[in-house]
């Protein structure tokens, strides 16, 4: 079974400063995507950034890029030139590449990011 | 292209009675998946749902709890006689298919159900 961890419940950065999420997964998987969701109080679940497992490029999106470390289990979020914004949950999500029968997430427990001005 | 449209968005029962979730998928998706967000908690699947066929039911509790996607009409998430436990947000997502390569699921706004 698939695990997801995200082992900071919260976190603030000031705004326009640089901020990292960190995310653990687990699987015995080889193919399989990453995604970073963020969820502000209207709870709106908002795709951030995906990432394939095959591969080795980073993802970016604009002020969003993730660190994807396959050996490692390891994909962290790193926000740059943070912005108000950007104040919501953020959640780390595993997903299997299989042409069957099911695509569902797997969610970490989320990481509250606050944006101090 | 309207979103996933989940209603009602916030839904109030005493316990014991019946709840009713539902989603209408964007147009083109025939996929569902329901999930499930306690307080304080991240989103664990529930059920996957193609028209007219349950795929993946392994996120279901086992009693109370059923969900279908009929040929014409939303999805519905149905929780029969519910206890506090079930308080929520009960969120839906769809995509357009589930092939050889995987999509996004576009999620809906969620439905807050509160047991009192």
């Amino acid at each position: 079974a698939q695990t997801v961890t995200q082992s900071q419940p919260e976190m603030s950065v000031q705004e326009a400063e640089t901020v990292t999420l960190s995310c653990t997964y687990d699987t015995s998987e080889n193919n399989y995507y990453l995604f970073w969701y963020k969820q502000p109080p209207s709870r709106q679940m908002i795709l951030v950034i995906r990432q394939e497992a095959y591969k080795q490029q980073n993802a970016t999106e604009n002020r969003f890029s993730v660190n994807f470390q396959k050996a490692a289990k390891s994909f962290s979020l790193k926000i740059s030139d943070s912005q108000l914004g950007d104040t919501a949950m953020y959640f780390c999500a595993f997903m299997k590449h299989y042409g069957g029968a099911t695509n569902k997430l797997i969610f970490g427990t989320g990481t509250l990011l606050a944006v101090q001005p | 292209n309207a979103g996933v449209m989940q209603n009602p968005r916030h839904l109030v029962r005493r316990r014991g009675q019946e709840a009713r979730l539902r989603c209408s998928p964007m147009k083109g998706h025939s996929h569902v998946y329901w999930y499930r967000q306690l307080p304080e908690e991240g989103l664990k699947f529930m059920v996957y749902l193609q028209k007219e066929n349950i795929i993946d039911e392994s996120g279901m509790p086992k009693e109370r709890f059923s969900a279908e996607f009929p040929k014409e009409g939303p999805s519905i998430l149905r929780i029969q006689q519910v206890v506090r436990g079930d308080s929520a947000a009960y969120f839906c997502a769809s995509s357009p298919y589930t092939g050889v390569q995987n999509t996004e699921a576009f999620f809906g706004q969620g439905t807050r159900l509160t047991v009192v």
